[in-house]
């Protein structure tokens, strides 16, 4: 059974830092596309960052330079670590297996129950 | 940056009823865009892919359409269990979402 465990949110202050995993099964991280998705409170949702099956990695701008994705194809898992955190990170992250259309655009077709990230002094 | 629009905001509607919801893209998007289900204190649900296909396991009275900019979710004949939140997504060009619409029972 394809799955995605998240863990490693908490409560933390501004300027802390945070790292998120996601233990999947069912699949090799190495051989997919991974993301992280947020949903703060009543709010929509926001990608986050892709992690590419090749390394590449992309973040969305309001998380450039503070937030780092990577894999450990050893233990099959995905992190998300998150530095210099603001109240406005504040959130249920999901990490995301993504599948692909025509190869090339890719859409978020498994996701975890997700982990939750206050940042609050 | 692509921005999502969805319409309604909120929909007040009766099992059996016809639902249809809206999705326009600030561009085209070509038909990458896909629709999902969120329940209270659940993570998304993957519904429908590239506009039109459904995902395993989804009923059929789920269906999508469109291509472009305008896009629309259509559940036939509502049922208990489809009472929740729905999200577009485009990816196109990277993700972004629609701000959501949440079926309620009427």
């Amino acid at each position: 059974e394809v799955q995605l465990v998240e863990s490693g949110g908490g409560l933390v202050q501004p300027g802390g830092s945070l790292r998120l995993s996601c233990a999947a099964s069912g699949f090799s991280v190495s051989s997919k596309y991974m993301s992280w998705v947020r949903q703060a409170p009543e709010k929509s949702l926001e990608w986050v960052s892709v992690l590419y099956s090749g390394g590449n990695t992309y973040y969305a701008d309001s998380v450039e330079g503070r937030f780092i994705i990577s894999r450990d194809n050893s233990e099959n898992t995905v992190y998300l670590q998150m530095n210099s955190l603001r109240a406005e990170d504040t959130a249920i992250y999901y990490c995301t297996r993504d599948s692909a259309d025509d190869y090339q655009y890719y859409y978020m077709d498994v996701w975890g129950k997700g982990t939750t990230v206050t940042v609050s002094s | 940056d692509i921005q999502m629009t969805q319409s309604p905001s909120t929909l007040s509607a009766s099992v059996g009823d016809r639902v249809t919801i809206t999705c326009r893209a600030s561009e085209s998007i070509s038909s990458w865009l896909a629709w999902y289900q969120q329940k209270p204190g659940k993570a998304p649900k993957l519904l429908i892919s590239k506009a039109s296909i459904l995902a395993s396991g989804v009923p059929s009275r789920f269906s999508g359409s469109g291509s472009g900019t305008e896009f629309t979710l259509t559940i036939s004949s509502l049922q208990p269990d489809d009472f929740a939140s729905y999200f577009c997504q485009q990816y196109e060009s990277y993700w972004t979402f629609g701000q959501g619409t949440k079926v309620e029972i009427k």
